[in-house]
């Protein structure tokens, strides 16, 4: 069964410190994947997408991909009290076009 | 452009009615997704519709469940005798085409409760 595992937390970091978020999934044939952010009572945005080895930086965020190892990571920089969310990992698997996602992490930001 | 829309935002039903769920895509966007999520629960696939192929129907939990896209534009989500386990937030996604790299956007969802 493919699976996409994330930590469900919540992970709580101080403001201005680095959120490190990670993803691992079981099938090997996976070729991109997405890190969407859902706040409470909200439908899950499409934050980064990474498709190749190595990290893919966008402001303050870094996802690091790790095929390998069949981890995925997102870095948040300088948290802020706003990025408090759950953070979804998900990835086509199977050979299909249709992305399976984790339960998500909970992210705590407190000031 | 306008986002997905979905409708109603609530719905509040008693167990063994039936109910309606729609999902308006973004404009040009030819695949358009169904997923369900249960309190603290990650998204449930449940249906997949691109262009005029068939739908892929593999994540509907039961035949109580059905789904329709007209036009290839508008869809309807349908829970024939509802039980209270169907009670969830059913959120609806579209992508420009069905690429392993298309970004999927979602509508707000719509909350339903069985009572």
């Amino acid at each position: 069964q493919k699976e996409v595992e994330q930590n469900s937390g919540p992970l709580s970091v101080p403001e201005g410190a680095i959120a490190s978020l990670n993803c691992t999934y079981s099938d090997r044939g996976s070729q991109s994947f997405f890190w969407y952010r859902q706040y409470s009572g909200k439908s899950p945005e499409l934050i980064m997408s990474i498709y190749s080895n190595g990290d893919k930086e966008d402001g303050r965020f870094t996802a690091q991909l790790n095929k390998a190892s069949q981890y995925v990571s997102l870095l948040i920089r300088d948290s802020q009290p706003s990025d408090s969310a759950t953070y979804l990992c998900a990835h086509p698997s199977g050979g299909s076009y249709i992305p399976t996602f984790g339960r998500g992490t909970s992210l705590i930001v407190h000031p | 452009g306008a986002g997905v829309s979905q409708s109603p935002s609530n719905k509040v039903t008693e167990k063994g009615k039936d109910v309606e769920l729609r999902c308006d895509p973004i404009s040009g966007h030819t695949a358009l997704y169904w997923y369900r999520q249960s309190l603290g629960q990650g998204l449930e696939f449940l249906i997949y519709f691109q262009g005029n192929s068939a739908p892929d129907k593999s994540g509907l939990p039961s035949d109580r469940f059905s789904a329709e896209r007209t036009g290839g534009s508008v869809s309807t989500l349908t829970i024939q005798r509802t039980q209270q386990e169907d009670s969830a937030v059913y959120l609806c996604a579209s992508s420009l085409t069905s690429g392993r790299e298309d970004t999927q956007y979602f509508g707000p969802g719509t909350r339903l409760t069985v009572l």
